[in-house]
């Protein structure tokens, strides 16, 4: 199947900081990949889609703002917190749609983001 | 938008007997139906999914049923091991599966020996 990698996969950082998660489809391209993020113990929660060469389109509630996300090739997304706070920890995982006889969704490993 | 409700929350079956978990969407325009295991602190893992052209898929052990009219589908999982003890989440997206997920709550499946 398609493989989709996540980098860093835990990262640490401090109050007021910004941090970039890097999400790649490692064997397929994608024109579109998607990022939730993933409380303890709670589901996960589309925050915004991340099309190639355009603007990212971000779910009701979500801070564009404060979540930026760039989709600069057919393989790359990076997710950046800016200003990050504690109640910003969170598993952050991506995902892109393949195509093989149907449309599946491909999840990367996640990020554990750890703000202190 | 989406919104996709799942239940029961917590499941606890006997080692052997059968565990089915339901989910209900809203949005008439989602098309794909998939189902994911997970565990702690890992990326959710597709154990089987369904298309709204079809009502019933089965894969060994597990399978999914889908009412399009009632807008719900289920999982059933059959003969179920230890190794199936993981957090189960339902989720719904049009597209034919190239949108993005809009995910149930989840539901803690405990296979008791």
């Amino acid at each position: 199947g398609a493989v989709v990698s996540q980098h860093p996969s835990r990262v640490i950082c401090k109050s007021g900081t910004s941090v970039k998660i890097e999400c790649r489809s490692l064997d397929f391209q994608a024109t579109t990949m998607f990022w939730y993020r993933q409380f303890p113990k709670q589901s996960l929660m589309l925050m915004a889609t991340s099309n190639e060469g355009s603007k990212a389109t971000y779910e009701q509630g979500v801070e564009k703002d404060k979540f930026l996300i760039n989709h600069a090739s057919l393989t790359l997304s990076t997710l950046t917190v800016t200003s990050a706070h504690p109640e910003d920890s969170s598993f952050y995982i991506c995902s892109a749609p393949s195509i093989g006889i149907s449309y599946e969704q491909y999840f990367g490993p996640g990020t554990r983001l750890t703000v202190t | 938008g989406e919104n996709v409700e799942q239940h029961p929350s917590t499941l606890s079956v006997q080692e052997g007997d059968s565990a089915v978990i339901k989910c209900t969407y809203s949005d008439s325009a989602s098309n794909y139906f998939p189902w994911y295991k997970q565990e702690l602190g890992k990326r959710p893992q597709l154990i089987i999914d369904i298309r709204s052209n079809v009502g019933e898929k089965k894969d060994q052990r597990i399978a999914v049923t889908l009412n399009k009219t009632a807008k719900h589908f289920s999982l059933h999982i059959t003969e179920t091991q230890p190794e199936d003890s993981a957090v189960y989440f339902c989720a719904a997206a049009g597209g034919g599966g190239a949108d993005g997920l809009t995910f149930g709550k989840g539901t803690h499946l405990i296979i008791q020996p």
